[in-house]
């Protein structure tokens, strides 16, 4: 595997489910971030991981958990998710401070 | 607050038919701009990175300069395969990346 990659590519669940989206990158980064994409909008910026270690929650919602158990992997939680939460789902490496490169993404449904 | 406005917001030439789009950008400290491509379904590709002022980059078809306000992507005898969303991000002093909302390209025959 190169580069970053994501699972699923698809999900679709309820509102009452809980489910994890998985991001793993093989370009020896040290940062790693989740964006969130909704149509006719530009990327927004969830968390962001430097190091293991949360540097960034730009105000996102309690029912969406992020975990980074090393600088390879980051893992995105979901639980209790509400229909306006259905979007593409990014995920994203670098060095510090240098361009971003992402995954394919996990399109997300809510029903 | 940094911000990027992208034109046009969709943009049609015909094979071969030349253009460019348009980035404008606010931002404290630039540290960088960056261009991405962008597939239906699929994740931005980077393009590329541009710091300062008056540089210019080029790959095949494309050419990105940059001024202190704007960023153009130049788009040279382009063909149907270039067609996707073209996304312009800028890096200041936070260092996290603030995205236009992009522009969509279609080539057609």
């Amino acid at each position: 595997e190169t580069g970053v990659t994501q699972t699923p590519r698809h999900l679709v669940m309820g509102m009452t489910n809980k489910k994890s989206l998985k991001c793993e990158q093989h370009l020896g980064h040290n940062a790693m971030y989740w964006y969130k994409q909704s149509a006719k909008k530009p990327l927004e910026l969830m968390f962001v991981y430097n190091f293991k270690e949360q540097t960034e929650n730009n105000s996102v919602p309690s029912r969406f958990s992020p975990e980074c158990p090393n600088s390879s992997h980051l893992f995105l939680h979901l639980h209790t998710l509400q229909p306006e939460d259905s979007a593409l789902y990014l995920c994203a490496s670098s060095r510090e401070g240098d361009e971003q490169f992402f995954g394919p993404g996990t399109r997300l449904t809510v029903l | 607050e940094d911000q990027v406005t992208q034109s046009p917001e969709a943009l049609r030439l015909q094979e071969g038919e030349s253009s460019s789009l348009n980035c404008s950008y606010t931002v404290s400290g630039l540290r960088g701009l960056f261009w991405y491509r962008q597939d239906p379904g699929k994740g931005p590709e980077f393009l590329f990175t541009l710091y300062s002022a008056g540089e210019e980059k080029e790959k095949e078809r494309l050419k990105a300069t940059l001024t202190k306000k704007e960023s153009f992507l130049h788009i040279t005898a382009p063909k149907p395969e270039d067609s996707a969303t073209y996304l312009c991000a800028v890096a200041g002093t936070a260092s996290k990346l603030t995205f236009g909302t992009g522009t969509r390209l279609q080539v057609t025959l």
